[in-house]
This record gives C-alpha cells, structure tokens and sequence, in this order.
C-alpha cells in the first residue's frame, strides 16, 4: 500500500531533551515535507525537500532539522524542544512539488 | 505575500444537497490550486488539483473550478452524504517545482446532517 508513515503517533516529552520523528514513504517520491498544525493557525510548512541531500526553510524553520540522506527518509529533528513546539506535525511527499501531496498519519508531540 | 482564504465558519447542508465551499487568494495565479478532506486527528488526504489553465475538474460527485478573474476556487460535493463531514482545506502553489510555496488555507469545516 502507498502510504507515508510516521513515528511515534504520540510523544510526551520534556523541555530540552533531544528527539526525532522519522517519516517515510514507499512511493518513490521527490519532494518531502514537514508542516505543524495549530487550532487557529492551519497547516504551516517547517521544511521541505526537493531530493536526496536537498531541503530547504519553510515558513516555520526554527527550532528544527532535517536531513535527507535517502530517497524515502526524511526525519524532522527537535535538538532542544521547547513547550511552543507542542503541536501536531504531518509528514507529507509528493512526484511533483506542486501538489498532489499524500501525507502521514501524524505525530501529535507535547513537550513540558 | 501570497494569502490563501477559507471561510471559518462551519458550513451545514442537509444530505442529498450540493455542498460548496470556497477558496480565495491574493496577488498573483497560482499555478496550481489543489484540495484536501481532513478528518479529525488525521493527515489531510488528497482530493483535486485544478491547473491555471483550466476551468473545471471533476472526480466523481466532486467539482473544482478555477476562476482567475475573481482569484477563486469553488469546490462542489454533490448529492452530499454525512459521511463527507469533514474539514476541507484548499492549497496553492505557484509552480511545480516550487516545494517550498505550498500554502494552506485554514480549511471549512463541512456538516453534512441526515
């Protein structure tokens, strides 16, 4: 099945410790993305990438890292989570960049 | 910048009627104008994507039209089910390969009532 997977779907985490939400997909897909998602603020794009070892800022980049060393890989890392980073991210992945994204199931992430 | 607009407010149909939700944006034709069905909790799920070039796509009981004149997109579900109840968002992108310009409008949420 075509899918995008994400892990965990659940994190409860504490202020400065270091994680990782890794995201992959089986459909061959160039461009990958990471986006938050906040009651009142929708959808906000935190990175993308366009291929493997390409990525670059979204609109909401602080504070993150990704990297894309494989094709179907593309983790989102929190070096120092902080409480304002408690959201519900979405890992999403594309043939083209300009739409048509299939996105995963998400990683609803609390930090205290 | 580029703005995209759903309106907020929660739209209610009755079943069996034609639900229309629209999409607004600012400055300039996106290339690309595309929705989303997300349901509560979950990843937004691909639905249409309608290119600058055309007026109408159709999926099924689904309709998107384009209309660069008024800088809006109209999504249509017809003959409506409450299985549709749902959040609709709509999305644009100037081009295709910019990956880093996709933005989403706050989405409406549907109800579609028995």
């Amino acid at each position: 099945e075509a899918q995008v997977t994400q892990n965990p779907r659940y994190l409860i985490t504490v202020t400065g410790k270091k994680l990782t939400v890794t995201c992959s997909q089986n459909m061959n897909h160039e461009y990958m993305s990471w986006y938050r998602q906040d009651p009142g603020l929708g959808l906000r794009q935190i990175y993308y990438s366009m291929n493997v070892e390409v990525t670059d800022k979204g609109d909401v980049p602080e504070g993150y890292k990704v990297s894309r060393k494989e094709k179907r890989n593309f983790p989102l890392i929190l070096e120092s989570p902080s409480p304002n980073q408690t959201s519900l991210y979405f890992c999403a992945s594309s043939l083209m960049g300009g739409g048509g994204y299939t996105f995963g199931s998400g990683t609803r992430l609390t930090v205290v | 910048s580029q703005k995209i607009e759903q309106n907020s407010e929660a739209l209610n149909i009755q079943e069996g009627k034609t639900a229309t939700l629209t999409c607004n944006y600012t400055n300039y034709s996106p290339a690309y104008l595309q929705w989303y069905r997300q349901d509560p909790g979950r990843g937004p799920v691909f639905l249409l994507l309608i290119r600058e070039n055309e007026k109408e796509k159709r999926k099924e009981r689904l309709k998107v039209t384009f209309d660069t004149t008024l800088k809006q997109s109209l999504f249509h579900i017809t003959a409506s089910q409450p299985a549709d109840s749902a959040t609709y968002l709509c999305a644009k992108s100037p081009e295709n390969n910019a990956g880093n310009m996709l933005t989403f409008g706050g989405g409406t949420r549907l109800m579609v009532k028995p």
